[in-house]
C-alpha cells in the first residue's frame, strides 16, 4: 500500500491567489481527516469526511477555505484567496472505522 | 471539550537511557484512545503506541511503553535504550469513542545525545 497521498509537497503562492491541495487516501478507509499545523497553534483539525460526506467543518477557520471529497478516494482542500497567515503544513490522514489513522508527509504551503 | 496537555516542550536523553514524555489529558468520558505520535525532521506523522481507556495493560511496542493511570488522566510515553534515531516532535493525542476526531497536544520535542 502506498499510504495516504499528498500533492504538492510544497506550494509557494502569491497572495490573493487559490491554492488546491489533494489527497488521495489509503484504499478501504471510510474517514478522511484534513489538519493543519503550525508553530503557534500546533495540529488543529480542519474538517472530516465519513464515507466522502462532511461530517465536521468547525476547524475550518473561515469562508475562504473549502474541502470537497467527490470519491472515495479524492480529496481537495481549497483556499481562496489565500493570504500569508495561511501558511503552515497541512495533512491529510486516513483511517478505517475511524481507529488507526494514518497520515500523509502533508503539504508545506507558503503565502508571500 | 477534551485537551491535551504536553508540559514538556523539549526533553533531551543520551544514548542507551531511558526518558519518559509526560501527558495529561481532560475528558469527562469513559472510554477513549489515547495515542503517541512521532514526528521526525521529514514531518511524517507516525504512530508509535496506542492505548485503549477499557484496557488496565499498558500498551508495550518494541521500546516504548506507556504508563496509563486512566484516574490521574495521565499517559506517559517511556523510551528505553533510546537511539539517534529516536529524535523527533513526540505528540500525545486523544480520540473519544463518540466522535472521530483526534486531538493532539502541543508536542515534546526529543534530543537524544551520542
Amino acid at each position: 500500500d502506498a499510504g495516504v497521498i499528498q500533492s504538492p509537497r510544497h506550494e509557494v503562492t502569491e497572495m490573493g491567489q487559490e491554492v488546491t491541495l489533494r489527497c488521495k487516501p489509503i484504499s478501504g478507509h471510510d474517514y478522511l481527516f484534513w489538519y493543519r499545523q503550525t508553530m503557534m497553534r500546533g495540529l488543529e483539525l480542519l474538517i472530516y469526511f465519513n464515507n466522502n460526506v462532511p461530517i465536521d467543518d468547525s476547524g475550518m477557520p473561515e469562508d475562504r477555505f473549502s474541502a470537497k471529497m467527490p470519491n472515495a478516494s479524492f480529496s481537495t482542500l481549497k483556499i481562496q484567496p489565500s493570504e500569508p497567515r495561511d501558511s503552515a503544513v497541512y495533512f491529510c490522514a486516513s483511517s478505517f472505522a475511524g481507529y488507526g489513522y494514518t497520515f500523509g508527509s502533508g503539504t508545506r504551503l507558503t503565502v508571500v | 471539550a477534551q485537551t491535551v496537555t504536553q508540559s514538556q516542550p523539549e526533553m533531551s536523553v543520551q544514548e542507551a537511557e531511558t526518558v519518559t514524555l509526560s501527558c495529561t489529558y481532560d475528558t469527562s468520558e469513559s472510554d477513549y484512545y489515547l495515542f503517541w505520535y512521532k514526528q521526525p525532521p521529514s514531518r511524517q506523522m507516525i504512530l508509535v503506541i496506542r492505548q485503549e481507556a477499557y484496557k488496565q495493560q499498558n500498551a508495550t511496542e518494541n521500546r516504548f511503553s506507556v504508563n496509563f493511570q486512566k484516574a490521574a488522566k495521565s499517559f506517559s510515553l517511556k523510551i528505553s535504550d533510546s537511539q539517534l534515531g529516536d529524535a523527533a516532535m513526540y505528540f500525545c493525542a486523544y480520540r473519544s469513542y463518540n466522535t472521530d476526531k483526534l486531538i493532539f497536544g502541543t508536542g515534546t520535542r526529543l534530543q537524544v545525545f551520542p
